[in-house]
């Protein structure tokens, strides 16, 4: 089946500018989580969202990022006025549920770069 | 200190070697992944424990949880292995996974 997917694969923008990056969950996952790769860096956690629940924000790095997760499928996480410290890779993972006895299932990724 | 540390940073094998990543944590956890990503930027887990030891095909991954401590072993290396492997941790109070940097094998053929 289908597994997580991700759009744009990549993406180069100026400094200052909005950029939507767009995550596909697996179909009937409820869990669905945002991550971010800095270069030399480990994995960081950003956002996850489990059904309709509030979603844990403890992770985004400052009020310039945002994510919404529509009719608990599709996931859009923004980033407003870019700045070239935001150059990561994004990724999305979602799971059955969310918890630690759950797989996450990753999506390829977002390159981002801001210049 | 990071509370995921994995060890060594990079490592290199020749193919057919018996090869352990290791992964230390300072924090009571619920749970361990361990994770693969290829070059290109995929990520698969590999492994999902808390106890004991669990084996999948050349892959056995074991933790202990009194020592805060697992490790990775690959048995008959081969190149295809080649690949970041990364221990992640879920602390119990809430969903979200805490990472190591990963740690950087290369098999040589």
């Amino acid at each position: 089946g289908a597994g997580v997917s991700q759009s744009p694969s990549n993406k180069v923008t100026e400094k200052g500018k909005d950029v939507e990056l767009r995550c596909d969950p697996i179909s009937g996952h409820t869990a669905l989580y945002w991550y971010r790769q800095s270069l030399g860096q480990g994995l960081e956690f950003l956002i996850y969202f489990q059904g309709n629940s509030a979603p844990d924000k403890s992770g985004l790095p400052s009020d310039r990022f945002s994510a919404e997760r529509t009719g608990g499928s599709v996931s859009t996480l923004t980033i407003q006025r870019t700045q070239q410290e935001d150059s990561a890779v994004y990724l999305c993972a979602s799971s059955l549920r969310a918890g630690e006895g759950y797989e996450q299932y990753f999506g390829p990724g977002t390159r981002l770069t801001v210049t | 200190k990071n509370e995921v540390e994995q060890s060594p940073q990079n490592l290199t094998a020749q193919e057919g070697e018996f090869i352990t990543i290791n992964c230390s944590y300072s924090v009571g956890i619920s749970a361990l992944h361990w994770l693969q990503q290829h070059p290109g930027g995929g990520i698969v887990s590999l492994f999902m424990l808390s106890s004991g030891k669990k084996k999948h095909g050349r892959l056995i991954a074991t933790i202990n949880i009194q020592e805060k401590h697992s490790s990775l072993h690959i048995t008959a290396s081969h190149p295809r292995d080649s690949a970041v492997y990364i221990c992640a941790v879920y602390t119990g109070a809430n969903s979200k996974l805490t990472f190591g940097k990963g740690i950087t094998l290369s098999v040589r053929p």
